[in-house]
């Protein structure tokens, strides 16, 4: 059993569309990462929150952190090919050693 | 370029064998992470070594092991390796060993055992 779920696992969708991401735990976390990864290369942070109910913005990808640190979602504004990408969301567990426990991973493909 | 480097980038060896795993941190980073990624297992911790110190264990096996030298790079020893143990092994750096709001990670060793 993963200490964070994803949720899609897989996501095609068309140019253009919007969508969301989900990560899901039972765990609190002092703070919540997400990645994304490409094939054959290593995951490239791309946000880091930190406060329950934060929110946070980087051009067309919205983070949100859940209010009980529990949960946090990633969303995509109008997709694009160069969107492609393993989407990882990774977090520390409080009072837990400070070492990242990576989701399940949601796999995005964005079709031109 | 996150400024971590990993060598080699593939690494194909027969069951039995032995191999090492280089990792360099980024400039000034003092804790080295690492991570193996399969497609069962997803991405897992192995553990972590702060300026040369083991800090924490993750999921590595008796057959791993890691250290940390004094200019910080950091080597993974995976030893009697078995076809389950084919995967990318990744390592990541952070300034610190607390707080480690960020990890920079490199390309990775892809692992092929045969």
């Amino acid at each position: 059993t993963q200490l964070l779920e994803q949720s899609p696992q897989f996501l095609s969708i068309q140019e253009g569309e919007n969508l969301t991401v989900y990560c899901n735990s039972s765990s609190v976390f002092s703070s919540l990462q997400w990645y994304r990864q490409e094939p054959g290369e290593g995951p490239v942070l791309l946000v880091t929150v930190v406060t329950g109910g934060e929110v946070k913005k980087l051009k067309r990808l919205t983070f949100q952190f859940g209010d009980a640190r529990k949960d946090s979602s990633l969303h995509i504004t109008a997709a694009q090919p160069g969107d492609t990408g393993l989407y990882l969301c990774a977090g520390i567990i409080v009072a837990g050693a400070n070492n990242l426990f990576f989701g399940t991973g949601t796999r995005l493909t964005v079709i031109p | 370029d996150s400024g971590v480097t990993q060598t080699p980038k593939h690494l194909i060896t027969a069951t039995g064998q032995r191999v090492t795993l280089r990792c360099s941190p980024r400039s000034g980073d003092l804790s080295v992470y690492w991570y193996q990624q399969s497609l069962d297992q997803g991405l897992q911790f192995l553990i972590q070594y702060y300026n040369g110190e083991e800090r924490a264990k993750g999921n590595i096996l008796e057959r791993f092991s890691a250290q940390q030298f004094p200019d910080l790079h950091s080597e993974l020893n995976l030893s009697s390796l078995e076809l389950g143990d084919s995967a990318l092994y990744f390592c990541a750096s952070s300034p610190t060993d607390r707080e480690t709001y960020e990890q920079y990670f490199g390309p990775g060793t892809r692992l092929t055992v045969t």
